[in-house]
């Protein structure tokens, strides 16, 4: 059974800290890693579709990497706002797309 | 340019009642899916289409759910009887592409919660 692990599964973050979290996934097979921000009441929006190992995106102060050898993906937030508050999904594809659970950030002002 | 509409946003109901959820994807994308998340839990997919045609459904509990996408166009989804386990988020989302190897993006509707008593 494929299976895709976040971590920490919620974490608390002081305003205008950086901080990030894991998507591990398995490493045979890999079409894609998908990172998605679900705020509450909201729909999940996509941030980030890799592809390719070594991939490193970036969208204002959110980023990530991608380790297709080893199965993980990092997303980094630099200097937490409020607004930044929300589940982060990340989803695998070997063809069709596995979720994780999801890494719930809550900043504190 | 409209998103991906959803409705109802919320519903309760009691057990062995019938639901219906209706989805209406972004204009021109032919792939549509429908997800269960479960509080605590990644989403399941349940159905996907391609056009009017099924994808996948292969974990649609088919003795329950039914979905169709007539006219390719907006999709319902429907649960008789309801049991307790059906308690979730419902999420429809669309893609531009066939979706082939999941490399596209997808594009979701805000949910629609049911529970189930």
């Amino acid at each position: 059974i494929l299976n895709v692990e976040q971590s920490p599964q919620s974490l608390h973050v002081q305003e205008g800290d950086s901080t990030n979290f894991t998507c591990s996934f398995p490493s045979s097979n890999f079409y894609a890693l998908h990172w998605y921000r679900w705020e509450t009441a909201k729909s999940p929006e996509a941030l980030f579709v890799m592809t390719l190992n070594g991939d490193e995106k970036k969208k204002g102060r959110i980023s990530a990497t991608l380790n297709t050898k080893e199965g993980y993906s990092y997303l980094y937030i630099k200097g937490s706002q409020p607004e930044d508050s929300a589940t982060y999904l990340c989803a695998f594809s070997n063809y069709q797309l596995i979720w994780g659970a999801g890494t719930k950030l809550i900043i504190k002002p | 340019e409209a998103g991906v509409a959803q409705s109802p946003r919320y519903k309760i109901i009691e057990k062995r009642q019938s639901v219906a959820f209706w989805c209406n994807p972004i204009s021109g994308h032919a792939t549509l899916y429908w997800y269960q998340q479960i509080l605590g839990q990644g989403p399941k997919l349940l159905i996907q289409f391609q056009n009017n045609g099924v994808v996948d459904d292969s974990q649609l509990p088919k003795d329950r759910f039914s979905a169709e996408r007539l006219k390719g166009v907006d999709s319902t989804l429907k649960i008789q009887p309801a049991k307790l386990e059906d308690s979730a988020v419902y999420l429809c989302a669309s893609s531009f592409g066939g979706g082939a190897r999941g490399t596209g993006e997808l594009f979701f509707g805000e949910g629609s919660r049911l529970t189930v008593l």
